[in-house]
């Protein structure tokens, strides 16, 4: 069973500081790792993808990759209350073909 | 600009009934998905289809069968609705030739099973 698993949540954070989500998988030939966004009631929606060892930024928002480590994280800068949401951790398996979630993190950012 | 189009998008059955969720993609990817997500959880992987004529179980694939219509159309069916089966059931397409793209999700469909 390849597995997904995210930082237990939910997380709160004051506007303006820095969010930080957690994944870790199960599979070392994973190759690639996407962080979704979801509104309550709404589809997710991309914000990010990785697929090398490091940091990717865009914007507000930093993946970071270690795939010896076999984890991705998410930090989201300059926090505001329109980042709440629920993050999803995507990760494929098996040639790429099969696209598993984790649980999600439910993140609320306090004005 | 379609992307991926569920229907219906909200359905309420008794339990023992069945019903077919439909799904269909307009990007020509090879890849598609059932996901259901209940309260509180992530997306679990129902079934999957990575090309056309082939389909596999995912994580939670009691009570569901699939059909892969064509490369556009992903159905999947209920035959027996129970209480167990209330969620929201998104479909998703991507190709997987593409490793490095993402899926694609339908806007979702929420059943109640009573």
């Amino acid at each position: 069973q390849k597995e997904v698993e995210q930082n237990s949540g939910p997380l709160s954070v004051p506007e303006g500081a820095i969010a930080s989500l957690n994944c870790t998988y199960s599979d070392r030939g994973s190759q690639s790792f996407f962080w979704y966004r979801q509104y309550s009631g709404k589809s997710p929606e991309l914000i990010m993808s990785i697929y090398s060892n490091g940091d990717k930024e865009d914007g507000r928002f930093t993946a970071q990759l270690n795939k010896a480590s076999q984890y991705v994280s998410l930090l989201i800068r300059d926090s505001q209350p329109s980042d709440s949401a629920t993050y999803l951790c995507a990760v494929t398996f098996g040639s790429a073909r099969q696209l598993t979630f984790g649980s999600g993190t439910q993140l609320t950012v306090l004005p | 600009n379609a992307g991926v189009t569920q229907t219906p998008k909200f359905q309420v059955l008794k339990t023992g009934q069945s019903m077919t969720l439909q799904c269909a993609q307009d990007m020509n990817h090879n890849s598609m998905y059932w996901y259901r997500q209940d309260p509180g959880m992530g997306l679990r992987l129902i079934y999957y289809s990575a090309s056309e004529g082939t389909t596999d179980k995912g994580e939670v694939p009691n009570g569901y069968n699939v059909s892969r219509l064509n490369k556009r159309e992903f159905s999947l069916r209920l035959e027996s609705a129970a209480p167990s089966q209330t969620s929201v059931y998104f479909c998703a397409s991507r190709d997987p030739a593409e490793v490095y793209v993402e899926a694609f999700f339908g806007q979702g469909t929420r059943l109640t099973v009573v």
